[in-house]
């Protein structure tokens, strides 16, 4: 059974730039959240997508957008790098009805922005 | 708004002896709470989660947190440390039909003496 996946595991871009990092959850779950984590910080939300909507949203820019596609999978995009972009990306994944609540997560995307 | 505050940036402790992580939290219904373990470059592993009942809440690797509401904490504890436990504790707060978005503290990094 495979976990949440995630790619790439690690990137550099420059400041100005796109990038996109995808996510495959954990089979069965239906429902993808990504967070981003600072160095020395614990994860903080980012937003959530389920029915290929997103669903909520932290407190993040609109540079910050998603999808989640049909087999749920998911993309995270961020426009206009800025060096504060710089961070761990982490997707988790759930089963939104009827599951534990218990969420799972990947092992992270790392994003450099020079 | 929910927030979560560990108090303890890193604690170290000698192989063999017990552990105690502090985790408050803010909260304006009932939480859910969870405790999550990250190891260096690997995504979070839930340890234990706390949604109802028991306060006394048992996880995997012999970890176990106890919820006091008058207290607003949810420590996680541990009677015996092995080695293999350093790495970095994540305490989390989520709502019940939501915990997709969760609130994480800044972490506890664990260090472990032989």
């Amino acid at each position: 059974d495979a976990g949440v996946t995630q790619s790439p595991t690690h990137l550099i871009k420059t400041r100005g730039q796109q990038v996109t990092l995808r996510c495959s959850p954990k089979s069965g779950h239906d429902t993808v959240s990504w967070y981003q984590q600072a160095l020395g910080q614990g994860p903080q939300f980012i937003f959530q997508y389920y029915e290929e909507e997103e669903r909520q949203r932290g407190n993040f820019p609109d540079r910050f957008s998603g999808h989640q596609f049909p087999n749920y999978s998911s993309e995270l995009n961020v426009n206009a790098l800025l060096l504060g972009d710089s961070a761990l990306y982490l997707c988790a994944s759930r089963l939104l009805a009827g599951g534990s609540g218990e969420l799972f997560f990947g092992e992270g995307s790392r994003l450099t922005v020079l | 708004a929910q927030s979560v505050t560990q108090p303890d940036i890193h604690i170290t402790v000698s192989e063999g002896a017990s552990l105690e992580l502090r985790c408050n939290y803010s909260y304006g219904a009932t939480p859910y709470l969870f405790w999550y373990v990250q190891s260096p470059g690997q995504g979070l592993q839930l340890l234990l989660k706390y949604f109802s009942g028991d306060t006394l809440v048992q996880g995997i690797k012999g970890f176990e947190a106890e919820f006091k509401r008058s207290q607003s904490s949810f420590n996680l504890r541990k009677p015996s440390v092995h080695w293999s436990d350093a790495a970095e504790y994540f305490c989390a707060v989520g709502a019940n039909t939501n915990a997709g978005k969760s609130t994480f503290g800044d972490g506890t990094t664990l260090t472990v003496k032989p």
